[in-house]
């Protein structure tokens, strides 16, 4: 069964800490992504990564990076949380997008609070 | 700019209605349409996906319609249950750019019994 886990479920962190989202996938997928979710937003990209140590920037980068070691890993840093990234992170993995298998899989989400 | 635009933001949905959730796109190369439900708690997963070659796909209760020259696409849910109940997003993307998924913003829907 494929699987895509983030590491914590709830995460409640203060102003200016630096935090860390990890997300580990096990169906050797070569594309993986970080989204935001909010309500009447929808889910949008921050970043995502083809391959291991390449990204690129999605749609709403400011205030993130990533870093990719591993092809299975793939980590979302908040350099300085502040209060307007209080949200649910979603990571999701998926294939290139050729052969016909193109579907993404997401992992349960991480809900960060920052106070 | 968002690329793919969901309606309606929310639907209420008695049991054994049908429900209908629409989006529309602009980029004429995104070439997979895929819809995701999420329950509350859970990441999304995929429910059903068409390509821009055919008008109309149908996955039991669930079928989606395609207008590509309207660049309109819709999911259709036939006997809504209350089981269905979820967020559904739409999404589009091209398939030989990274796969990458640009979705919706979203249809919270509550089937009533």
């Amino acid at each position: 069964d494929v699987k895509v886990t983030q590491s914590s479920r709830y995460l409640v962190k203060r102003t200016g800490e630096k935090v860390f989202l990890e997300c580990v996938q096990d169906m050797d997928h070569e594309n993986m992504f970080w989204y935001r979710q909010d309500p009447g937003l929808g889910l949008r990209l921050i970043y995502f990564s083809y391959d291991v140590k390449m990204k690129e920037k999605g749609d709403i980068p400011e205030g993130y990076s990533v870093s990719r070691e591993k092809k299975e890993r793939f980590s979302l840093i908040l350099e300085s949380a502040s209060t307007n990234q209080t949200s649910m992170y979603l990571c999701a993995s998926s294939l290139y997008g050729g052969g016909g298998r193109t579907e993404a899989f997401f992992g349960q989400g991480t809900r960060l609070t920052v106070v | 700019q968002q690329q793919v635009k969901q309606s309606p933001q929310s639907l209420i949905v008695q049991k054994g209605g049908i429900s209908i959730i629409n989006c529309a796109y602009e980029n004429t190369a995104f070439d997979y349409f895929p819809w995701y439900q999420q329950f509350p708690g859970k990441g999304p997963a995929l429910l059903i996906a068409i390509r821009p070659d055919v008008s109309e796909k149908k996955e039991g209760r669930f079928t989606i319609s395609f207008n590509k020259s309207a660049k309109q696409f819709s999911l259709h849910i036939m006997d809504s249950q209350p089981g269905d109940s979820a967020t559904y997003f739409c999404a589009a993307s091209i398939l030989y750019n990274f796969n990458k998924f640009y979705f919706g913003s979203g249809t919270k829907l509550n089937v009533k019994p």
